[in-house]
């Protein structure tokens, strides 16, 4: 069974850093691309970012809202994912889900949804 | 940035009934679209993709139609299990990969 576990969520002030990390099981965690999603208390779906398998070289992309600040990396020996979050604002509250990507790749271009999903992980910015 | 507009944004239905959900994209995504259902309390779960294709365990009545910027998912008979929040995602044209607001369908 393909599973994925979150974890490292928790309070922190305003101005910090926190780093998130997303085990994955059940599957061939390097053939995968993986994503981070959001979802700040009673609204929808944000992406947050993704990394390409290193088949695709292991880039990453991000939302403007992360971008410069947010750092999605991986280590396939392990099978997890993380992700670093620095200069936290209090508008990054939210449950970070982690995802596993599928896919196709056509003519150069590739297009990802979301998979499969972990249960999410809880991130409270707040002094 | 491609903008996903779903409606409505709650969907009032009667166990048995059918719901019909619409997605909107801002520009064409072709058929790069996928739907995803959240229950309460709950990590989303993947429906649809390629706009059409149920995902492996989705029962049959959930399904969708639609390409370019009109996008639809039927539920043809609700059961007590499919009260949730559905939510759209265009994966074509990217950074960044949008989500649709969501919709609501709750008991009637």
């Amino acid at each position: 069974e393909v599973q994925l576990v979150e974890s490292g969520g928790g309070l922190v002030p305003p101005g910090r850093s926190l780093r998130l990390s997303c085990r994955g099981s059940g599957f061939t965690f390097g053939d995968y691309a993986m994503s981070w999603v959001r979802q700040a208390p009673g609204k929808g779906l944000e992406w947050v970012g993704f990394i390409r398998s290193k088949t695709y070289g292991g880039t990453t992309e991000y939302a403007a809202s992360a971008k410069g600040r947010f750092t999605i990396s991986r280590d396939d020996s392990k099978s997890i994912a993380y992700l670093q979050m620095d200069t936290l604002i209090t508008e990054d509250t939210a449950v970070y889900y982690c995802t596993k990507d599928g896919g196709y790749c056509d003519r150069g271009n590739c297009y990802y949804y979301m998979d499969v999903w972990g249960k999410g992980t809880t991130v409270t910015v707040s002094s | 940035e491609i903008v996903m507009t779903q409606s409505p944004a709650t969907l009032s239905v009667s166990p048995g009934e059918r719901a019909t959900l619409s997605c909107r994209a801002s520009q064409s995504v072709r058929s790069n679209l996928a739907w995803y259902q959240q229950k309460p309390g709950q990590a989303p779960r993947l429906l649809i993709t390629a706009a059409s294709t149920r995902a492996t365990g989705v029962p049959a009545r959930f399904s969708g139609s639609g390409s370019g910027t009109e996008f639809t998912l039927t539920i043809s008979s609700l059961q007590s299990e499919d009260f949730a929040v559905y939510y759209c995602q265009q994966y074509n044209n990217w950074p960044p990969l949008t989500f649709g607001g969501g919709t609501k369908v709750e008991i009637k």
